[in-house]
């Protein structure tokens, strides 16, 4: 299995404010991936993360808003920029061990005020 | 990755079988089929995967159709800490890659 730790586990924002969520991992991974998952909904990818290069956005995320880094195999970090109340949700890191099985982290809870 | 098609909501009997069912008619001749859980406030936890052959691990059994058109998640012994949102993923191809995730069942054990 792996470990994933997610910092902070929550938080409470103003509007017009930036947030950057930490995911470290106990092993290194390849790929990690970020979602969020909005009041009452289903996970959604905003992103793949990978090392040495820049993160691939799916659809209707862009870097702009959710810059991603990941210096190193075991780290990643996603910022949520400009947040507004529609930006509350939870976001979750994921990573991939490459024998089909994803570990997630705990989430990160943000209200944007 | 393909969609998969999850009735909303489910009610089990504690101590009995859960039956949870999965349509993916649009599935393609290397994508699995993965089965992951969400417990209220957790991030989701891996349950069982497959691609064409039944499988069953310590947690759950996976029923694919010969057609792979659909599946069936089976929780042998259903407990009050199963109840859960479970959600049934089509896609990668051998490994996880990026899970695309539906809208889930919301799996409720009564005592």
């Amino acid at each position: 299995s792996a470990v994933i730790s997610q910092k902070p586990s929550r938080d409470i924002c103003q509007r017009g404010t930036s947030l950057t969520i930490q995911c470290q991992v106990d092993s290194q991974v390849t790929m990690m991936f970020w979602y969020r998952q909005q009041p009452g909904q289903s996970l959604t990818l905003i992103a793949t993360a990978n090392q040495g290069s820049e993160a691939t956005y799916e659809s209707g995320f862009v870097i702009d808003k959710f810059p991603i880094s990941r210096p190193n195999l075991t780290f990643s970090t996603l910022t949520v920029s400009n947040m507004s109340p529609e930006d509350s949700s939870i976001y979750l890191c994921s990573v991939d061990r490459g024998n089909a099985e994803a570990f997630f982290g705990q989430g990160t809870r943000l209200t944007v005020v | 990755d393909a969609k998969t098609t999850q009735p909303t909501s489910m009610d089990c009997a504690e101590g009995r079988a859960a039956n949870l069912p999965c349509n993916h008619s649009t599935i393609s001749g290397n994508e699995y089929v993965y089965w992951y859980r969400q417990i209220h406030s957790q991030g989701p936890q891996y349950i069982i995967h497959g691609l064409k052959n039944n499988e069953t691990n310590e947690m759950a059994s996976l029923i694919i159709t010969e057609d792979r058109k659909s599946s069936t998640l089976i929780l042998p012994h259903a407990t009050l800490r199963d109840t859960a949102v479970y959600y049934c993923i089509a896609g990668g191809g051998g490994a996880t890659n990026k899970l695309i995730f539906g809208t889930g069942t919301l799996l409720a054990v009564q005592p």
